[in-house]
């Protein structure tokens, strides 16, 4: 089946910086999502983006389906953006392969 | 917006008992999934349902089974629970032939604790 990796595993910031998480998956895909699991488990949509850019506030996203990776960009990162964020991809059957997730950690 | 609704949030059963989780997707969408995650561990898919049809099979252990009913919502049954079975659950739902994109959106979860 399709092998998706997220890097980096783990991240500590400091309130206010900006990062980078990084998806690659091993295969073409019909789906990509990211998603933030906050610490009470919740798996809240971030973004659909199979290809292209995507803004949402102080989130941005990035698929190159040719070149089979995303990324996922954070700027002027707050304590609530801390929690585990998950890329995961469809590709052949319809369901989610899920990332084993980047856990970030904001500090005030 | 209407989200995937989940019953009962938590879950704490006795090994060898059987639990029944059911999942209310999101109005209009024709897609059911089920996924289960371990502590620790990234969300797996177990199995899911198109238009009340079994669609695609994942790591489904042969002791849960599911159904979709006419009205979409969905039932995950579990027997035989071992130690192991203890995870979080989630059902998401998606507009595959309904909407613009094929997006899955996530219920908040049963948290399943086996004793």
């Amino acid at each position: 089946g399709i092998q998706v990796e997220q890097s980096p595993p783990d991240l500590i910031l400091q309130e206010g910086a900006n990062s980078t998480l990084r998806c690659n998956f091993s295969d073409s895909v019909n789906n990509l999502q990211w998603f933030h699991q906050n610490p009470w488990g919740q798996l809240i949509n971030l973004f659909y983006i199979p290809s292209g850019t995507k803004q949402n506030g102080r989130l941005s996203a990035t698929t190159v389906a040719t070149e089979r990776y995303s990324l996922l960009y954070i700027s002027s990162s707050q304590t609530t953006d801390s929690g585990v964020y998950f890329c995961a991809v469809e590709g052949g059957r319809r369901a989610l392969t899920f990332g084993s997730g980047t856990r970030l950690q904001v500090q005030p | 917006a209407a989200g995937v609704i989940q019953s009962p949030r938590h879950l704490i059963k006795e090994k060898r008992e059987t639990a029944t989780l059911k999942c209310y997707p999101i109005p209009r969408h024709d897609t059911v999934y089920w996924y289960q995650q371990g502590p620790g561990q990234d969300p797996q898919f177990l199995i899911s349902f198109y238009e009340k049809m079994q669609s695609d099979k994942g790591s489904i252990p042969d002791r849960f089974s599911a159904q979709q009913f006419s009205d979409y919502h969905s039932e995950l049954n579990m027997s035989s629970l071992e130690l192991g079975d203890s995870a979080l659950y989630f059902c998401a739902s998606s507009a595959r032939d309904r909407g613009p994109t094929d997006t899955q959106y996530f219920g908040p979860g049963t948290r399943l604790t086996v004793l």
